[in-house]
Formats: C-alpha cells, structure tokens, sequence
C-alpha cells in the first residue's frame, strides 16, 4: 500500500515556464513533508519541505504548497532552468516512529525534464 | 565537511558471497538509514540507527545485517548476496541536537550487482 504517491512518472516544461510537481498521501499521521532532487549517479538533495502547520513554504524559485484536506502537495519551480532538471522525490514523516526515529517515506518519484 | 561519505562507490558480487557497504557522516548526526533503490520502486528504507550501538529494522530488512558501533559509521552487510539484491544502495544521516529531525543527508550511493 503506497502512503506517497506521485502518479506523473516525468514532465516536460521549457525553460523560463512553471513546473508544478505533485505529490499525493493516504495517511493522516503525516505532519512534515519534504522534497528531495536527484540527478543520475548521485545521492538525493534536500530541496524544501513544510511542516503540516503550514500551507506553503518558499524558498527562492522553490514553493512547496499543502493542502491538508485532500492530502496534496505540490512543488512549484519558477522560472525552471535546464539545471533542474532531475527526479523529484516527494517523502513524508509522521514523526517520531519505531525505534524512535524521524522514518520518511517516499515517493517513486517524477523526472523533470526542462528543455532549453 | 564531506558530508556522508559511501564506500565503495560500485560492486559487483556471485551469488553466495558476502561484503559490507560502509558509511561515514562528519556532521555528529544522530540517526542514520540505509535505503534500496530500485527502477519504479522510489527508496525504501532497509535498517535504521537512532544511536550508536542501535540498530532497527524498516521496509525491507531481509537479507541484510546491519551495525553502528561508532556514532560516524553505518556498516550495511550481506552475508549470502541474492539476485534480487541487485540495487542501488543509499545511506542517509539526521538530527543533530537544535537542528531539524526529518531532513535526511544522503551519500552518493553505492551500485551493487550481484550475478
């Protein structure tokens, strides 16, 4: 059962245009969400993320918006440039969980794809 | 600062053999990962430490051991390596007192095949 889902494998925008990445969850105990960027042959990078307490958080071209109601976030890039492009990793955490760690959980993921 | 520091970068096992992944983290972070990745699957979490001398499982523990007898270092091992373990491996580090909890740091990765 996925908690995380993002159901757009990959998206393609051209450059100076929006990207808007989404990202949806089923469970309700979720109360920090973050996102992550990949590009190949690397580890992911922390990019941006927003506590449950909040609806949107930004953080230069990054805004990440929540809506708690439908479970729903997405991740806004403006303008987008060639650089971002990456794999986009949606992850969740419920807090302090098993042996008392901060587990996320994430998403397949979405490869962006800014064509110049 | 390197950050998280993965070694060996790539491996290539027979089926049977056994190795250990070693992961170091300068950052006197507190909890530590390992993470599969597979094509289409996203990262699942493997074993987890909250401190040194602890270790618990997650998603998909089978097949691996795992120890952290220094808070720097995650040791991820296979004793008898699978096909299916095929993978690319991640380790994560989090949570240095006064900072955030959830944000992980990844290494570059580990990419294993096993034949």
């Amino acid at each position: 059962d996925q908690q995380v889902k993002q159901n757009s494998p990959s998206l393609s925008v051209q450059e100076g245009r929006i990207s808007i990445l989404n990202c949806d969850y089923t469970n309700s105990m979720f109360d920090y969400f973050l996102w992550y960027k990949k590009y190949p042959a690397e580890g992911p990078t922390f990019l941006i993320s927003i506590s449950s307490i909040k609806d949107k958080n930004e953080d230069g071209r990054f805004t990440v918006f929540l809506n708690k109601s439908a479970k729903h976030l997405s991740l806004h890039i403006v303008p987008s440039q060639p650089g971002d492009s990456a794999v986009y990793f949606c992850a969740a955490s419920a807090g302090k969980s098993g042996a008392g760690s901060y587990q996320l959980t994430f998403g397949k993921g979405t490869k962006l794809s800014v064509i110049p | 600062n390197a950050g998280v520091t993965q070694t060996p970068k790539f491996r290539v096992l027979k089926t049977g053999q056994s190795m250990t992944l070693l992961c170091a983290q300068d950052m006197n972070h507190e909890y530590m990962y390992w993470y599969r990745q597979d094509p289409g699957m996203g990262l699942r979490l493997i074993h987890y430490s909250v401190g040194e001398g602890t270790t618990a499982k997650g998603e998909v523990p089978d097949g691996y051991n795992v120890s952290r007898l220094k808070k720097q270092n995650f040791l991820l091992g296979l004793e008898s390596a699978a096909p299916s373990q095929t993978s690319v491996y991640f380790c994560a580090s989090s949570y240095e007192r006064g900072t955030a909890k959830n944000i992980q740091y990844f290494g570059a990765g580990t990419r294993l095949s096993v034949l």
